[in-house]
């Protein structure tokens, strides 16, 4: 979910249930993606990050899923935890240089236990 | 490694006063990124250097806004005279590699009465 503002896109799971965080990207050019947790007072944390030539990417308890055709870049946390509370933004590399991370609105993720 | 350093944490001033926020990025890292995050724009990229040289500024929103890196291990974003609507948290962030896996300071919560 993108956000369109003022309102974050909130996601609500039980602990131990599978999330899946959704991202909309803009430009067709953008070769890099990244994943960032940004947890409350705090900065944004990498979480994960995947080139336009993957297509799937999996680190620890999280996947991300690239579809270029549809410009749609999807997290995947399994077994989520309390822990995992936090907003989650998406960001592409917009510039031919790749040198400028442009942010997504972020999504809200409430874990209950 | 500390991380990215950024001071202060908090700043509380009167509006027409002159804000400085400092930034000490990663020991290696070759860029330097300063973003403004509010609920209404979510996370905005201001400017980044790219060896101490300012790449990109297009995104600082006025004249009252001015940032510097006089060496490799500093940077300045400054504000004169600052306004209410400049009221934000600020993120400092570097990378080893341009526009990739940026790490992210803690930010100096902005507020301008």
């Amino acid at each position: 979910g993108e956000s369109v503002g003022l309102h974050l896109p909130t996601l609500s799971v039980q602990e131990g249930d599978n999330s899946i965080i959704n991202c909309a990207y803009s430009n067709s050019a953008s070769d890099y993606f990244i994943w960032y947790k940004q947890e409350s007072g705090k900065g944004p944390q990498f979480i994960i990050d995947i080139r336009s030539n993957m297509d799937k990417r999996q680190g620890q308890r999280v996947t991300v899923l690239l579809n270029k055709t549809v410009k749609h870049l999807s997290l995947q946390i399994a077994a989520t935890q309390p822990g995992d509370s936090a907003v989650y933004f998406c960001a592409e590399n917009i510039d031919n240089a790749g040198n400028m991370l442009t942010f997504g609105g972020g999504t809200r993720l409430m874990v209950k236990p | 490694d500390a991380g990215v350093i950024q001071s202060p944490r908090h700043e509380v001033t009167e509006m027409g006063q002159e804000v400085t926020l400092r930034c000490k990025p990663i020991s290696g890292h070759n860029s330097l990124f300063w973003y403004r995050q509010t609920m209404m724009r979510g996370l905005e990229l201001l400017i980044y250097f790219n060896n101490n040289v300012p790449i990109d500024d297009s995104g600082m929103p006025e004249d009252r806004f001015s940032a510097k890196m006089p060496n490799a291990s500093f940077s300045t974003l400054k504000i004169q005279p600052s306004e209410p609507r400049d009221s934000a948290v600020y993120f400092c962030a570097s990378s080893p590699q341009g526009g990739e896996k940026l790490f992210f300071g803690s930010g100096t919560q902005l507020s301008v009465l």
